[in-house]
């Protein structure tokens, strides 16, 4: 139990793109989701909390009109990065914390995102 | 500010025991997590601390003295699979979860 997906699982684009990344909580309902960033040799860092039905809280430093992030049900949380640029590359993990269990995130695979 | 602390990189030797520590200074404390990370992978979830004392699951282990804002993760009959990164996470009295920058173990034959 506890699955969390993600699609796609990488993605090379141009830059100036926008590119969409699902999070998909597949047994379990997840009121709130988790998108992270992770630089290589770097450990991840939070970009924002997204809870089903409002707006998601981002961190600081995290630009909210570039990074996009819908969560609108209880089993899917979308991040979509508009205007990509070559920074934007990155591995952009998501992860969701089920209902019943009110402290452990389940993470999903990762997307690597390439822009060119 | 909030804080946690853990050595950027460990090395072991196959079969041995390997202790990865991890202090932490955060404003409360809900409970300490210990996540595996291997290179290009999302981290898995290895164990959750509240309460002191050691938690044993099979070649892991995990230790926590809340007092101390110490914890450790201590991984016996080391397999080469074992080498990746150890993150260390502490929810915050917020509900947040705190990372540490995590632990490169390198398991040599």
């Amino acid at each position: 139990g506890a699955v969390v997906s993600q699609h796609p699982s990488w993605v090379i684009c141009k830059s100036g793109t926008s590119v969409k990344i699902e999070c998909r909580s597949l047994d379990f309902q997840a009121t709130t989701m988790f998108w992270y960033r992770q630089f290589p040799k770097q450990s991840l860092m939070l970009m924002a909390t997204s809870n089903e039905g409002s707006k998601a809280t981002y961190e600081q430093g995290v630009e909210k009109d570039k990074f996009l992030i819908n969560h609108a049900s209880l089993t899917l949380s979308t991040l979509t990065v508009t205007s990509a640029h070559p920074e934007d590359s990155s591995f952009y993990i998501c992860s969701a914390r089920d209902m019943g269990t009110e402290y452990e995130q389940f993470f999903g695979p990762g997307t690597r995102l390439t822009v060119l | 500010g909030q804080n946690i602390d853990q050595p950027t990189e460990m090395t072991a030797t196959e079969g041995a025991i390997v202790q990865i520590n991890c202090t932490y200074q955060t404003s409360g404390f809900n409970g300490l997590f210990w996540y595996q990370q291997h290179a290009g992978e999302a981290p898995t979830f290895l164990s959750y601390n509240v309460l002191d004392g050691l938690e044993e699951k099979g070649r892991f282990s995990s230790f926590l003295s809340r007092s101390k804002g110490y914890s450790y993760l201590l991984l016996k009959e080391l397999q080469m699979k074992d080498s990746a990164s150890y993150l260390c996470a502490v929810i915050d009295s917020n509900y947040q979860l705190i990372w540490g920058a995590g632990t490169k173990l390198i398991i040599k034959p």
